[in-house]
């Protein structure tokens, strides 16, 4: 039983356009969320979380929303540039952080 | 700091094999995590040890794994008579409190041939 779903394997976009990941969670005790984002031969580097007491959190060209009575999170990233090509995982925990769900990762193009 | 360093990078053992991993975790960080990756998915945790007391393990760590962290700063993670189903990217990872990103290392990948 997959706790942390990434239905969308790849994505691809244009430069400058929105990017919008999803993930779907089951599990109603995960209280953080966190996205990593991979590029390959590296480890996974920590793009941004939320708190399940909050429905969105912004940095800069990154923004996640959180939809906890659909278990629902979704990453957007605007506009998009060629360098946000990567893998995307969305992560869940709950009571601590570093000990995290993952899901099986969206990956990104952007295209020039 | 350069961060979370693992050794090595990379390991092709034949099976049967013990193989050991190396992992230095940031500093500072007292937190210190094992996940296994292999492809087409997201990382799966295996275990965690706050300072030099291990805290957690997965029910995916069978008993031909072990993972120490001595002196609260390094950690190791054994593989005994390892499998072909072993193989995959082994992370680690760590942090300082309890709701706060973890930073993960350059992975350690091991092919069991």
């Amino acid at each position: 039983d997959q706790q942390v779903k990434q239905n969308s394997p790849s994505l691809s976009v244009q430069e400058g356009r929105i990017s919008i990941l999803n993930c779907d969670y089951t599990n109603s005790m995960f209280d953080y969320f966190l996205w990593y984002k991979k590029y390959p031969a590296e480890g996974p580097t920590f793009l941004i979380s939320i708190s399940s007491i909050k429905d969105k959190n912004e940095d800069g060209r990154f923004t996640v929303f959180l939809n906890k009575s659909a278990k629902h999170l979704s990453l957007h990233i605007v506009p998009s540039q060629p360098g946000d090509s990567a893998v995307y995982f969305c992560a869940a925990s709950y009571g601590n952080a570093g000990k995290s769900t993952f899901g099986d990762g969206t990956t990104l193009t952007v295209k020039p | 700091d350069t961060g979370v360093s693992q050794n090595p990078r990379h390991k092709i053992t034949k099976r049967g094999q013990n193989v050991t991993f190396r992992c230095d975790p940031i500093s500072e960080h007292n937190r210190l995590y094992w996940y296994r990756q292999t492809l087409g998915q997201g990382p799966e945790f295996l275990t965690y040890f706050q300072n030099e007391a291990q805290l957690e393990k997965s029910r995916l760590l069978s008993d031909r794994f072990s993972a120490e962290r001595p002196k609260g700063s390094f950690s190791t993670l054994e593989i005994q008579r390892t499998e072909q189903g072993d193989s995959a990217m082994y992370l680690c990872a760590s942090n300082q409190q309890r709701n706060t990103e973890a930073f993960f290392g350059q992975g350690t990948r091991l092919t069991v041939v």
